[in-house]
């Protein structure tokens, strides 16, 4: 069956320090997106690629950077990782079509100390 | 920019039936879709909306005013199991924007 997986799953990670979240998918999607899930704030795009060597900034896409080098992944990396990045991720795939469902992965919970 | 209203926490009993609204404020609006999440899982597809009226899905239906940019899910024969959060979602382009998430409590 087609997936979406993060990894890892919890890591936690030093102020100032370069974290890279993995993202897999397996449905051959184009779109893909990274959101943070915070209290009280719903979920928040950081970023967006609709295809390879496609990457867009989403609504609170400071400190982060994603690259798009083929279909199937989209890392999302903290260049250097601040408390305020403690949330937990989630990354998220459609075909683009409109109204198609978005799948999501698990999510990471990151805590940076 | 992007705006999505919607209650922060609704609390009914098993069996009966809950609406949760949602508001929006979107440029270059598609359709508006909903996620249920439970604590701790993934945000998992419930229904969409590209035009005005009434979707039905067993016991989930959504609901699309264009014209009042508003919608809302009503859940029917609530069971313990729907307790989670609801989220809307405002589809632009090939983008979602979310609402906050309204957390749904079921009690027997």
């Amino acid at each position: 069956d087609a997936e979406i997986t993060q990894s890892p799953r919890h890591k936690i990670t030093e102020t100032g320090r370069q974290v890279t979240l993995a993202c897999h998918q397996t449905w051959n999607h184009n779109n893909m997106f990274w959101y943070r899930q915070d209290l009280g704030h719903g979920l928040r795009l950081i970023h967006y690629s609709y295809g390879v060597q496609d990457t867009n900034k989403g609504e609170v896409s400071d400190g982060y950077s994603v690259s798009r080098s083929n279909t199937e992944d989209l890392p999302l990396t903290l260049e250097s990782a601040a408390s305020s990045q403690t949330s937990v991720y989630f990354c998220a795939s459609s075909d683009g079509a409109g109204g198609t469902e978005a799948f999501f992965g698990q999510g990471t919970r990151l805590t940076v100390v | 920019g992007q705006s999505l209203e919607q209650p922060s926490e609704v609390t009914a009993v098993e069996g009966a039936i809950v609406q949760i609204n949602c508001t929006y404020q979107t440029s270059g609006f598609y359709g508006l879709s909903w996620y249920q999440q439970h604590d701790g899982g993934a945000p998992t597809f419930l229904s969409y909306n590209a035009l005005d009226g009434l979707e039905e899905t067993g016991r989930f239906s959504s609901f699309l005013s264009r014209s009042d940019s508003y919608g809302y899910l009503l859940l029917q024969e609530l069971q313990m199991k729907d307790s989670a959060s609801y989220f809307c979602a405002a589809e632009s382009g090939n983008m979602l924007t979310f609402g906050g998430g309204t957390r749904l409590m079921v009690k027997p």
